[in-house]
């Protein structure tokens, strides 16, 4: 089965740095997403992104954060300086279209720590 | 109220049984269901949509009821494979999904 891949799967930065999540989703999708997952709570959405362009934003998604697709493969997320509530697992995620039965697949995360 | 609920265990089963969770959420206009899967520090994965004619895949049985804003799961025959954090997760119709914070499933031996 085709995969949605993240790198890297553990990043660990300094309170204010700026990191870049990266992904490369399933190649002959079209929409893109970014999730977090703060240790022992629940998944939360962030951004979708389509046709070059934010198609939604939770709250959560503030000035801090942009995401981008530098080329036909790359998705990256970018936190601009980060802080220590950051701290979370980043889910990437992909679909072909965006109909409501639309299966989402997920990369397997990137474990963030902010010290 | 939350936008999606659930219990979050953890049941304790041991194999052969048969174990159901159980979610409601709070939008009335949420137009797609789902039930993934989550193990330790992994991703969800997708193990079933659920529809409001009920839907059956193996061992898995999902059940829809929209006047009640329910939605559950039943497994038959618990294996230890079944272990796992069991997520409701609920399409808005905002297009993102919603996730509940999942219930923990061990299966013993």
């Amino acid at each position: 089965e085709p995969e949605v891949t993240q790198t890297p799967s553990h990043q660990v930065t300094q309170m204010g740095q700026e990191v870049i999540l990266r992904c490369v989703p399933i190649s002959n999708h079209l929409y893109f997403y970014w999730y977090r997952q703060i240790l022992g709570q629940k998944v939360e959405f962030l951004v979708s992104f389509y046709n070059n362009e934010i198609s939604e934003k939770s709250e959560i998604f503030d000035d801090q954060f942009s995401v981008e697709r530098p080329d036909g493969s790359n998705f990256t997320l970018k936190i601009r300086s980060t802080k220590l509530e950051d701290s979370a697992m980043y889910f990437c995620a992909s679909s072909l279209s965006t109909g409501y039965n639309e299966k989402l697949f997920f990369g397997s995360g990137t474990q963030l720590s902010v010290l | 109220r939350k936008e999606v609920e659930q219990d979050p265990g953890p049941f304790n089963v041991p194999e052969g049984a048969t174990v159901a969770f159980n979610c409601t959420y709070s939008n009335s206009a949420s137009q797609s269901f789902f039930w993934y899967r989550q193990d330790c520090r992994k991703e969800p994965k997708l193990l079933m949509s659920v529809y409001s004619s009920g839907n059956e895949d193996g061992r898995f049985t999902a059940q829809l009821n929209r006047a009640s804003q329910y939605i559950s799961l039943l497994i038959r025959d618990s294996k230890l494979s079944d272990s796992a954090t069991y997520l409701c997760v609920v399409n808005t119709g905002r297009r993102a999904l919603t996730f509940g914070s999942g219930t923990r499933l061990q299966v013993q031996p």
